[in-house]
């Protein structure tokens, strides 16, 4: 039972472009989402976070929105730049754990 | 700080021996995660700790995997008899405990069970 769902397994988006990332989730006791970045042969990094109670929050090239009624996250960046590749994974927290999805590829294509 | 260490890096190991992981959180956190990554699922929340005390280890898949965590600064994974499909990227994580929003994670541990 995957209570964080990431539909795309890869996502391909050229330099400059929106890059967007889904992830739906079906808890609705969940009162944080993040995204964590994750390079090859290093651990996820945490990238930005959002309480349940908002429904955008902002950091630099990144932007998460949360849609509660349809339970489903987006992350976007805007400009996509070649070394934003890398694995995304979306999570959620209950508690004290945080579930993950099982992540999305971005390849950016200079 | 370094980090949450992890030892070792990679593991090869024969089907049917122990596996011992290894894991150092930042000092000063009092939660600690073991998760394990696959491509079929993602990153799994395998069991954790806080104040050094298991609170959740139902994602333990079988009776063969065991953890431990001895003092703030160390905690093992174990797995005893290992098989081919434990093979997979078991990374640690530590928090600040509850209230903390993220975690931080090690580098991870690449096992290959053959």
């Amino acid at each position: 039972d995957q209570q964080v769902k990431q539909n795309s397994p890869s996502l391909s988006v050229q330099e400059g472009r929106i890059s967007i990332l889904n992830c739906d989730y079906t808890n609705s006791m969940f009162d944080y989402f993040l995204w964590y970045k994750k390079y090859p042969a290093e651990g996820p990094t945490f990238l930005i976070s959002i309480s349940s109670i908002k429904d955008k929050n902002e950091d630099g090239r990144f932007t998460v929105f949360l849609n509660k009624s349809a339970k489903h996250l987006s992350l976007h960046i805007v400009p996509s730049q070649p070394g934003d590749s890398a694995v995304y994974f979306c999570a959620a927290r209950y508690g004290n754990k945080l579930v993950f999805g099982a992540g999305t590829i971005l390849r950016v294509k200079s | 700080d370094a980090g949450v260490i992890q030892s070792p890096r990679h593991e090869v190991t024969e089907m049917g021996q122990e596996v011992t992981l290894r894991c150092k959180p930042i000092s000063g956190h009092n939660s600690l995660f073991w998760y394990r990554q696959t491509m079929m699922r993602g990153l799994e929340l395998l069991i954790y700790f806080n104040n050094n005390v298991p609170i959740d280890d139902s994602g333990m898949p079988e009776d063969r995997f065991s953890a431990k965590m001895p003092n703030a600064s160390f905690s093992t994974l174990k797995i005893q008899p290992s098989e081919p499909r434990d093979s997979a990227v078991y990374f640690c994580a530590s928090s600040l405990g509850q209230g903390s929003v993220g975690y931080t994670f090690g580098s991870g541990t690449r096992l290959t069970v053959v």
